[in-house]
C-alpha cells in the first residue's frame, strides 16, 4: 500500500507559469510534510516543509498548501524558471527524527 | 560547511560479489538514514541509526543487506552476494537531534551485472 501518492508523474510548463504538484497521504499520524528537489546525479535537497496545524506556508517562490481533512498537500512554484526543471518529491514522516516516506516524484520541465 | 559525503559515487559489481558503501554524515548529526532509490522512483527507507544504535532496519529488503555505525559517525551499508535487483542509487541522509530536516548525500549508484 502506497502511503504517499503523488501526481502528476510529469509536468511541462512555460517560463513564468505556476506548476502545481499534488500529494495525498493515508496515515493520519504523519506530522511532518517536506518537499524535496532533486537534480540528476544529485541527492534530494529540502525545499520547504509544513506541519498539519498550518494550512499554508510560503518560502520565496515556493508555497505549500495543506488540507488536513482531505489528507492532501500541494506544492506551488510561482514564476517558474528553466532552472526549476528537476524532479520534485513530497514526503511524510512521524514527529521527531523518523524515516521519510516519499512519493514517486514529479519530473518538472520549465521551457523558455 | 561540508555536507553529507558518500563513497564510492559509482560501483559496478558482478552478480554474487559483496559491496560496501560508505556514508560520512555532517559533523554533529546524531541521526543517519539509508534509502534506496530505484530508477525513476522515490527514495525508499532501508534503515536508520541514532548515534551507534540501529533503531529500525525494517526496510532492509533481505538478510543480504547489513548496515553498521560502530562509533556513531561514519556508516557502512554492506550488500552480500549482490543480485541484479540490487541495482539502484543508495542515498544516505543525516540530521540533528530533534530536528526533522534530513540532509542527503549525492548517493552511490550501484550497478550489478
Amino acid at each position: 500500500q502506497q502511503q504517499v501518492k503523488q501526481s502528476p508523474q510529469s509536468l511541462i510548463v512555460q517560463k513564468g507559469g505556476i506548476p502545481i504538484i499534488n500529494c495525498a497521504y493515508e496515515n493520519t499520524a504523519f506530522d511532518y510534510f517536506p518537499w524535496y528537489q532533486q537534480f540528476p546525479g544529485k541527492g534530494p535537497a529540502l525545499l520547504i516543509a509544513i506541519r498539519p496545524d498550518v494550512s499554508e506556508k510560503k518560502e520565496g517562490r515556493f508555497t505549500i498548501s495543506f488540507n488536513k481533512s482531505a489528507k492532501q498537500f500541494s506544492l506551488h512554484i510561482m514564476d517558474s524558471q528553466p532552472g526549476d526543471s528537476a524532479t520534485y518529491f513530497c514526503a511524510a514522516s512521524y514527529s521527531g527524527n523518523t524515516p521519510l516516506v516519499f512519493g514517486k516524484g514529479t519530473r518538472l520541465s520549465v521551457i523558455a | 560547511g561540508a555536507g553529507v559525503s558518500q563513497s564510492p559515487r559509482y560501483k559496478v559489481a558482478k552478480r554474487g560479489q559483496d559491496v560496501a558503501l560508505r556514508c560520512d554524515p555532517i559533523s554533529g548529526h546524531v541521526s543517519l538514514f539509508w534509502y534506496q532509490q530505484a530508477l525513476g522512483q522515490g527514495p525508499e527507507f532501508l534503515t536508520y541509526f541514532q548515534n551507534e544504535a540501529q533503531l529500525d532496519k525494517s526496510g532492509l529488503p533481505s538478510d543480504r543487506f547489513f548496515a553498521e555505525r560502530p562509533e556513531g559517525s561514519v556508516s557502512t551499508l554492506k550488500i552480500q552476494r549482490t543480485q541484479q535487483e540490487d541495482s539502484a542509487v543508495y542515498l544516505c541522509a543525516s540530521s540533528l537531534p530533534q530536528q526533522e530536516t534530513q540532509y542527503f548525500g549525492p548517493g552511490t549508484r550501484l550497478l550489478v551485472l
